[in-house]
């Protein structure tokens, strides 16, 4: 599996954008972005995917390489429910029934208020 | 329904004791993951179940026993686990297409005694 890099820790104010890096210098052309996130004492929770485009949802924006080796989160306006960890999955479109979702370390995300 | 119901939310079991976990999802999904989650760790995936087949096995040991016994059910079997084992079980499920979201449930919090 392709292996992303996030780092460990990031901060941001209240109300302010928060831009998430993530290194994936190995991804294969058939290799979609996946982004989730772990609120404290709860399960992981889907925030936004890709391929090669931008991607904008109700949570968050992805902006997407030209190269596909790098990508980011952007939360545009983070508050203190953004506190989280984040991670950055790389998911194989071309291993079909050979399903994985594999977590890499993340980037723990703290909102000062 | 866009809920991952994970039954019990907390276990205490004894090193000899039989358990199980359960998982339910009703949105049709014919993937659906086991999980284990250390504190401060990401989630570490153990099975994956396509079209309630094991699919893939990430080299667990024997005392922990998938089973899908239909496409909304997954249960995880324990016997004779180790205090090293208790951690955050959590159960996930998708559709069979890579670029779809992944549906986490909250975890069975399980302490081995």
């Amino acid at each position: 599996d392709a292996k992303t890099t996030q780092p460990n820790s990031m901060e941001s104010n209240e109300e302010e954008p928060v831009h998430l890096p993530c290194n994936h210098s190995t991804i294969s052309g058939t290799d979609y972005i996946h982004w989730y996130r772990q609120l404290p004492s709860q399960g992981p929770e889907y925030v936004i995917h890709g391929l090669t485009s931008n991607v904008n949802n109700r949570m968050a924006s992805l902006a997407i390489a030209e190269d596909r080796k790098s990508s980011t989160l952007i939360l545009h306006r983070a508050t203190l429910r953004d506190a989280a960890v984040y991670y950055c999955i790389l998911r194989d479109i071309s291993n079909f029934g050979n399903e994985k979702l594999t977590f890499g370390t993340g980037t723990r995300l703290t909102i000062i208020p | 329904d866009t809920e991952v119901t994970q039954t019990p939310k907390h276990l205490v079991m004894g090193m000899t004791n039989k358990k199980s976990l359960k998982c339910e999802q009703h949105m049709g999904h014919r993937a659906m993951y086991w999980y284990k989650q250390k504190a401060k760790k990401p989630p570490e995936l153990m099975f994956v179940y396509s079209y309630e087949k094991l699919s893939i096995n990430e080299s667990v040991p024997s005392r922990f026993s998938p089973e899908c016994p239909n496409s909304s059910l997954l249960n995880l079997h324990l016997h004779a686990l180790q205090p090293e084992d208790s951690a955050l079980y959590l159960c996930a499920s998708s559709r069979l297409a890579m670029n779809t979201e992944a549906f986490f449930g909250q975890g069975t919090r399980l302490t081995v005694v």
